[in-house]
């Protein structure tokens, strides 16, 4: 089975912290996404990345960043957290050809104070 | 910009009841599309993915249809049980195969 393991469940974060959400896949994926759920907003991309070491803004990048410096690895990184960002974040990978299907982690649950 | 749109936004039905989940797309030159349940609390688990040139894909009581050309698909659960209950979300390519945008999902509730 394929598995994208996400470091945490659930965070408690204090505003102004540097926060690291880390995600690894284990199927040799190319692609990997992180999102953002929020009540009646749904999932929106913040970043993704089709290789190591590139990385494509998605539709609300501002206030993060990743790294993506091995295949398997995506961080998503909260340079200055702040009370907006507090939210559901869900990692996904999935590969370049083919059969593209997209497999998601078990999320993590950040709570900014 | 691909839009994604499911209605109903909720659901309730008796257990054992058929029913069927709809998602609209507005482009329709996609290059598939992709079912996803969500529990509360937890992440997705994808249920079927349809290429483009499938016109639909069953897995166990789940069967999706796709119809590109109207930009549209179906989610058909058949026999509901309580375990049923969870959010359906559907998602389609942004372009080429990746990166997806999701629809808002419905949330089922299935009663004993």
């Amino acid at each position: 089975d394929v598995k994208v393991t996400q470091s945490s469940r659930y965070l408690v974060k204090r505003t102004g912290e540097k926060v690291f959400l880390e995600c690894v896949q284990d199927m040799d994926h190319e692609n990997m996404f992180w999102y953002r759920q929020d009540p009646g907003l749904g999932l929106r991309l913040i970043y993704f990345s089709y290789d190591v070491k590139m990385k494509e803004k998605g539709d609300i990048p501002e206030g993060y960043s990743v790294s993506r410096e091995k295949k398997e690895r995506f961080s998503l990184i909260l340079e200055s957290a702040s009370t907006n960002q507090t939210s559901m974040y869900l990692c996904a990978s999935s590969p370049a050809q083919g059969d593209t299907e997209a497999f998601f982690g078990q999320g993590t649950r950040l709570t900014v104070v | 910009k691909q839009e994604v749109t499911q209605i109903p936004a909720a659901l309730s039905v008796p257990e054992g009841e058929n029913l069927v989940l709809n998602c609209s797309f507005t482009d329709s030159a996609i290059y598939n599309l992709q079912w996803f349940r969500q529990d509360p609390g937890k992440g997705l688990t994808s249920l079927l993915l349809i290429q483009s040139s499938q016109r639909e894909q069953t897995s166990g009581r789940l069967n999706a249809s796709l119809d590109k050309s109207s930009g549209r698909s179906t989610l058909y659960i058949a026999a509901s049980q309580p375990g049923d209950s969870a959010t359906y979300l559907c998602a389609v390519p942004n372009s080429g195969n990746t990166p997806l945008v999701f629809g808002k999902g419905t949330r089922l509730s299935v009663i004993a």
